[in-house]
């Protein structure tokens, strides 16, 4: 069936360090690719998303790549800040004809230390 | 502030207990959905509704069931809470099945002892 594995966490890195969040993805047809972040004690926001192969969604310095090939989505950021200390989750969307479901990984926590 | 509205945000329960979560949102959304977030295991979708009049079960519907009252309004009911369904519950909607991403509400975490 459909799912998405990430890499296990905690990830603690220092600040300004490169941050690479490994996902992949099991899917019939082409889903849609998301990566969602919670910080503590709220919700989950979306933080950028990919419709098709190709794709680069960016957002606050973060980016992913839809690779159809590799079928992943790897989170990468620069140069990560302690304001980026949250888990973050990579997900994909089935048709609207399947619900439009969401399908999420396990969650990958990351602590920045100054 | 649009978007979307659980209550309660804290509710202890004894085992046994019966209590209905809400969920409202007023993005005109067509779709609404019920997670659970246990650690370790990420969200899992317990129900959700494609569209107003319909609901369907998820990956882990035991326990629960749900009412989409409106176009707005989409709860989650627990009849006879257990401990195992102590966790946190996330309602999220969606205008185009997903396509474009979930909103969140800001979850209720609930305890049952």
């Amino acid at each position: 069936g459909d799912s998405v594995t990430q890499m296990e966490g905690p990830v603690t890195l220092s600040e300004e360090a490169f941050l690479t969040i490994n996902c992949t993805y099991t899917a019939t047809g082409y889903p849609s690719l998301f990566w969602y972040v919670q910080y503590p004690g709220e919700g989950l926001q979306l933080l950028l998303k990919a419709t098709k192969a190709d794709d680069k969604g960016s957002n606050k310095g973060f980016e992913a790549t839809y690779r159809k090939e590799t079928t992943s989505f790897h989170l990468e950021k620069g140069s990560v800040q302690v304001s980026d200390s949250a888990v973050y989750f990579c997900a994909l969307s089935l048709p609207y004809n399947q619900g439009g479901k969401l399908i999420f990984g396990q969650g990958t926590e990351l602590s920045v230390k100054p | 502030n649009a978007g979307v509205t659980q209550t309660p945000k804290f509710q202890v329960l004894k085992t046994g207990q019966s209590m209905t979560l809400q969920c409202a949102q007023d993005m005109n959304h067509n779709s609404m959905y019920w997670y659970r977030q246990d650690p370790g295991m990420g969200l899992r979708l317990i129900y959700y509704s494609a569209s107003e009049g319909t609901t369907d079960k998820g990956e882990v519907p035991n326990g629960y069931n749900v009412s989409r009252l409106n176009k707005r309004e989409f709860s989650l009911r627990l009849e006879s809470a257990a401990p195992s369904q102590t966790s946190v519950y996330f309602c999220a909607s969606s205008s185009q099945g997903g396509g474009l991403g979930y909103t969140f509400g800001s979850g209720t975490r609930l305890t049952v002892v």
